[in-house]
């Protein structure tokens, strides 16, 4: 199976400043199935981005996926104190579908 | 609107087990796969496996296989996930999702408001 490491374990940053959160595979993608999700205490978590790059519907432009092959990155330009959560990546290249362990974002 | 709404809390003791309903509307039910993913109090998320809605064809995770079934119930737009002989380290909120496309594997961009199942002696 693919494994996610993901990292930094915890990221404290403040509002307005510049996230880059950052994923990385056991084993090389060949097509990009590489999702992000965003998760705040007590709810569900929420699509960001898939294709490695393709912001899902309704996500905002500071939300920003890239990488290829097995280093993949998440970017938030400027953070807003709605975007302090738990962020996963996700593997959907093959079976068995993987998480990453998740990215603290903290202020 | 897309909705996904799960069945309430359960209790279980260990060795028991628990059926989890989430009934979806909003868009046609045959359309989507239905990914569970569950999330383990203070721990990350875990593939559980999908279910396609409309062959019924699933795939699971080998971490539950032989113990899950995944079924649906197309005349009510219900999706049901089983886990038998329940130990305590299948405490966790199980989630349902819809994929964002029509393939099994497409990352879901629909959740349902999660059920904790608690499995304690």
């Amino acid at each position: 199976e693919i494994l996610l490491t993901q990292s930094p374990g915890t990221l404290s940053l403040s509002p307005g400043e510049r996230a880059t959160l950052s994923c990385r595979a056991s084993q090389s993608f060949s097509r990009n199935y590489l999702a992000w999700y965003q998760q705040k205490p007590g709810q569900a978590p929420r699509l960001l981005i898939h294709g490695a790059s393709g912001r899902a519907t309704g996500i905002p432009d500071r939300f920003s996926g890239s990488g290829s092959g097995t280093d993949f990155t998440l970017t938030i330009s400027r953070l807003e104190p709605e975007d302090f959560a738990v962020y996963y990546c996700q593997q959907y290249d093959r079976s068995p579908i993987t998480f990453g362990q998740g990215t603290r974002l903290e202020i | 609107q897309v909705q996904l709404v799960q069945s309430g809390a359960e209790v279980r003791k260990p060795g028991a087990s628990v059926k989890v309903s989430c009934k979806a509307s909003g868009y046609t039910f045959t359309t989507y796969a239905i990914t569970w993913v569950r999330q383990a109090p203070g721990q990350g998320l875990e593939w559980m496996g999908w279910i396609n809605s409309y062959n019924g064809n699933t795939n699971h995770a080998q971490k539950v296989q032989g113990r899950v079934t995944m079924t649906t119930d197309t005349s009510t737009s219900t999706v049901f996930m089983e886990l038998r002989n329940l130990r305590s380290d299948d405490t966790a909120v199980y989630y349902c999702a819809r994929g964002s496309s029509g393939w099994e594997y497409s990352p879901p961009d629909y959740w349902g408001q999660g059920t904790l199942v608690t499995v304690s002696s």
